[in-house]
């Protein structure tokens, strides 16, 4: 399977401990993007990178939030001190980056459940 | 801000009955659009996507879409849905004008459910 792939596909905490989150984008895809989902809603922007370089982050985003993206292939995504309302569906998305077009090919998703 | 708005949030039809999904986004310049379809259980996929040129876009599983600039909406259409129909849809834009390729707003969804 070449598509995107995130690990772990489920992860339960308790309140208060840190969490990492993994995406591996498609091969070759140079842009990465972070989108949190939750119940009844549409995904909402998280962050972006283009290679490995962070260009555009949410306000969403607060500083208990942090994303990486050392080489340019995969990327992290790390909570710390998680709370109750980060519980959702953390999904990942890349795209080839050339041109203008942004056609987003999503990954299934993390989905966090804080206790 | 961009932002998009999906009207119906559920929706329920029987096979063969025709389909149309209301989205209306907020934006001042030009835009990419997009509808992505989750199926029960799977990630999101892109169903169609509009960019330039034809504003009536076909995409994949009988499924098309019309671009009225005018009226800002991106209207998601099928003939006659089959029982696999069954998803939640959600309608995106993404403006072309800010330099770098960048963020998709996502609608709430429409949960459409196809009874036999």
């Amino acid at each position: 399977d070449t598509g995107v792939s995130q690990n772990p596909r489920h992860k339960i905490t308790k309140r208060g401990q840190n969490v990492t989150f993994r995406c591996d984008p498609i091969s070759e895809h140079n842009r990465l993007y972070w989108y949190r989902q939750t119940l009844g809603q549409g995904p909402e922007f998280l962050t972006y990178f283009q290679n490995e370089a962070q260009l555009e982050k949410s306000r969403l985003l607060s500083d208990r939030f942090s994303a990486e993206r050392p080489k340019g292939s995969f990327s992290t995504l790390e909570i710390q001190r998680t709370e109750q309302g980060d519980s959702a569906m953390y999904l990942c998305a890349s795209s080839p980056g050339r041109g203008s077009y942004n056609e987003q090919f999503f990954g299934p998703g993390t989905r966090l459940t804080v206790l | 801000a961009q932002s998009v708005s999906q009207h119906n949030h559920h929706v329920i039809l029987s096979e063969a009955a025709s389909l149309e999904l209301g989205c209306n986004y907020s934006y001042g310049g030009t835009v990419n659009l997009f509808w992505y379809v989750q199926y029960p259980g799977q990630h999101l996929q892109l169903l169609l996507k509009y960019f330039s040129g034809d504003p009536l876009v076909k995409g994949i599983k009988g499924f098309e879409a019309e671009f009225i600039k005018s009226k800002f909406s991106f209207n998601l259409r099928k003939p006659s849905v089959q029982w696999s129909d069954t998803a939640e849809y959600f309608c995106a834009v993404n403006p072309t004008n800010t330099g770098t390729a960048s963020k998709l707003t996502f609608g709430t969804g429409t949960r459409l459910q196809v009874t036999l």
